[in-house]
């Protein structure tokens, strides 16, 4: 079985400051990718960045970065310049990538962050 | 390139009716799967399918199904509601399923039972 945890229900941060959502997760599988995805007040699902087990190296996508400590199993998010677009409510996810887990995301149970001006 | 397209958008039923939603890929993606999410359970994964199979399902009662066309167009059913099943049903595609293709999310349906 797969588990990933959000321990922060909520989180602010304030314009143009840096803020870091925390994610942990379990898993018996060697092969996994983790995920964090954005879903705005519209409700639709947005990628924000992906992480490949195997890659020690962390991943970045423009101000999105994440903190990914394999024998931790920590996975991290960090915003940096934060902006008020980036107000949403924030999903930790794990896929396995072998066996017979197609398509099945395991999501953590969010984070809501709020950008004040 | 249109994106992940689901209907309805929303809907109302009442208990004990039954409800299809329907769900149209992202062209070239040949993986869908549904998602149930609600306030109480967060988000949970109903099933996957590819080449018209399911592949994989998740912990969910019989009266949820699904199925997939050949053009990857995809419907997931709930029979017999109850008013636990309101929620909003997000679907996804990927080109093959595997997680190193990601999923792409519709805007979802949002189910309520009354």
């Amino acid at each position: 079985a797969q588990t990933v945890t959000q321990s922060q229900p909520e989180m602010s941060v304030q314009e143009a400051e840096t803020v870091t959502l925390s994610c942990t997760y379990d898993t018996s599988e060697s092969d996994y990718y983790l995920f964090w995805y954005k879903q705005p007040p519209s409700r639709q699902m947005i990628l924000v960045i992906r992480q490949e087990a195997y890659k020690q190296q962390n991943a970045t996508e423009n101000r999105f970065s994440v903190n990914f400590q394999k024998a931790a199993k920590s996975f991290s998010l960090k915003i940096s310049d934060s902006q008020l677009g980036d107000a949403a409510m924030y999903f930790c996810a794990a896929f396995n990538a072998g066996g017979t887990s197609y398509g099945k995301l395991t999501f953590g149970q969010g984070t809501i962050l709020t950008v004040h001006p | 390139k249109a994106g992940v397209t689901q209907t309805p958008r929303y809907l109302i039923k009442t208990r004990g009716q039954q409800v299809t939603l329907s769900c149209s890929p992202i062209s070239g993606h040949r993986s869908v799967s549904w998602y149930q999410q609600t306030p109480g359970q967060g988000l949970q994964f109903l099933f996957e399918y590819f080449s018209e199979t399911q592949r994989n399902k998740g912990n969910f009662p019989g009266r949820f199904s699904g199925r997939q066309f050949s053009n990857s167009r995809s419907e997931m059913n709930v029979s017999t509601l109850e008013l636990g099943d309101s929620a909003l049903y997000l679907c996804a595609s990927s080109l093959a399923g595997s997680g190193a293709n990601v999923l792409t999310f519709g805007a979802g349906s949002r189910l309520t039972v009354l």
